[in-house]
Order: structure tokens, then sequence, then C-alpha cells
């Protein structure tokens, strides 16, 4: 697997409540990208970067942001997480422009 | 955006048999058509890619062809094994190939039959 981590792996939190997952590559890859994956609905783009600073929105944006300080971190928040973003969230990453992307080990977020 | 289409959505067939997977797109100008495959509870992974200069590839039991005319691409797996059991997704890039990366499709659950 492509040296890429996700924290936390499992989070159950409550309606309301701000959460952020992290997301860390060795690989110096350029692109990185935030998916869920929900069942019947396949893999879908969340938020998207492409460099430092530099990101953009993808198909299922509402009720998301993300930051890229550093070429290492793509974080994800939730700033009220709500029940309908339940998911298994997957970060992955790319060093080349619209190919291969390695995935995370993803994270499972429970909203109660 | 780019339209991706799976068929089938399951696929359940005797070990030792052959299985086939199609995928179709929207894009023309696509020029890159990866296969990844996801064991149950664990991350997607690349089994498998063709470039569209190419019209066949083949890694020991698996192969993925690639029709441009018609705008759509295969996985094929012969002498399927249990471990061949999982969800297979293709992923064509998206219309534009552009830095949003690859559309993946909703995904096959292929189950290997004893």
């Amino acid at each position: 697997d492509a040296g890429i981590t996700q924290s936390p792996r499992h989070k159950v939190t409550e309606t309301g409540t701000p959460v952020t997952l992290r997301c860390h590559q060795t690989e110096n890859h350029r692109y990185m990208y935030w998916y869920r994956q929900d069942p019947g609905h396949g893999l879908r783009l969340i938020h998207y970067s492409y460099g430092v600073k530099d990101t953009d929105k993808g198909e299922v944006s509402d009720g998301y942001s993300v930051s890229r300080s550093k070429t290492e971190d793509f974080l994800l928040t939730l700033e009220s997480a709500t029940s309908s973003q339940t998911s298994v969230y997957f970060c992955a990453i790319s060093g080349t422009l619209a190919g291969v992307q390695y995935f995370g080990p993803g994270t499972r977020l429970t909203v109660t | 955006g780019e339209n991706v289409e799976q068929h089938p959505s399951t696929l359940s067939v005797q070990e030792g048999d052959s299985a086939v997977i199609k995928c179709t797109y929207s894009d023309s100008a696509s020029n890159y058509f990866p296969w990844y495959k996801q064991e149950l509870g664990k991350r997607p992974q690349l089994i498998i890619d063709i470039r569209s200069n190419v019209g066949e590839k083949k890694d020991q039991r698996i192969a993925v062809t690639l029709n441009k005319t018609a705008k759509h691409f295969s996985l094929h797996i012969t002498e399927t094994q249990p471990e061949d059991s999982a969800v297979y997704f293709c992923a064509p890039p998206k219309e534009g190939g552009g830095a949003d990366g690859l559309t993946f499709g909703k995904g096959t659950h292929l189950i290997i039959q004893p």
C-alpha cells in the first residue's frame, strides 16, 4: 500500500458536533481526494486538492469543507454533523493528473 | 459530467468459470481506463488499467479490453477463485481529464460459488 494513512479509523459522534478527519501521505503526491462510500452509490467525490492551499468541490460537497496547508496533509471537516453523513470516508492520492489513485484505509463515521 | 455505468451490478459464477464486467462511459476524450477491486472491509485497490492506444491488456488471470468506438471497456477474470469475490469498480477520468480525477462506477459485486 502507498504511504497513506487516515485518522481516526472509527468515530461515533452526535448530530450537530464538528468532526475533522485527517489524511496523511508520505508519497509527496500532488493530488488528494476525499470520497464517501455508501451502499448503492459507489464512491462519490466530496472535495479534492491539486496543491497546497488549492482545493475544489466535488459532486457531494454540501456540509463539508477541506484544508490543505502542506503537501502531506488533507483535512476534511464536517462543521455540524448530520445523520446523513454517516458513511465510510476514503482519502486517495495521485501523482498524475486524472491518473491512478491510491486509497487510504478508510474512516467509518457514525453520526447518532 | 462523465456518465459511467457498470453491468451487471451483481454477478455470481461457479469457481473455475470466467467472469466479465462491462463499463460504459460518455466522454469520448477519455484515455485512461482502470479497474479497482475492493474486498469486504478493505480499501479499493487498482488491479489493472489500460491506455487508449491499446485494445487489450492481460495480467495473469485478469484482462481488460477497450472498445473506444462503442465507449466501453470490460474486465475479464478467468479461472475464478474464492479470493476473486469482491466489488469491482471501473473508474474512467472525469470529463475533461482535470484535477477532479476519476469517475467511479457504482460497482459490481462478484460472488464466486464453491
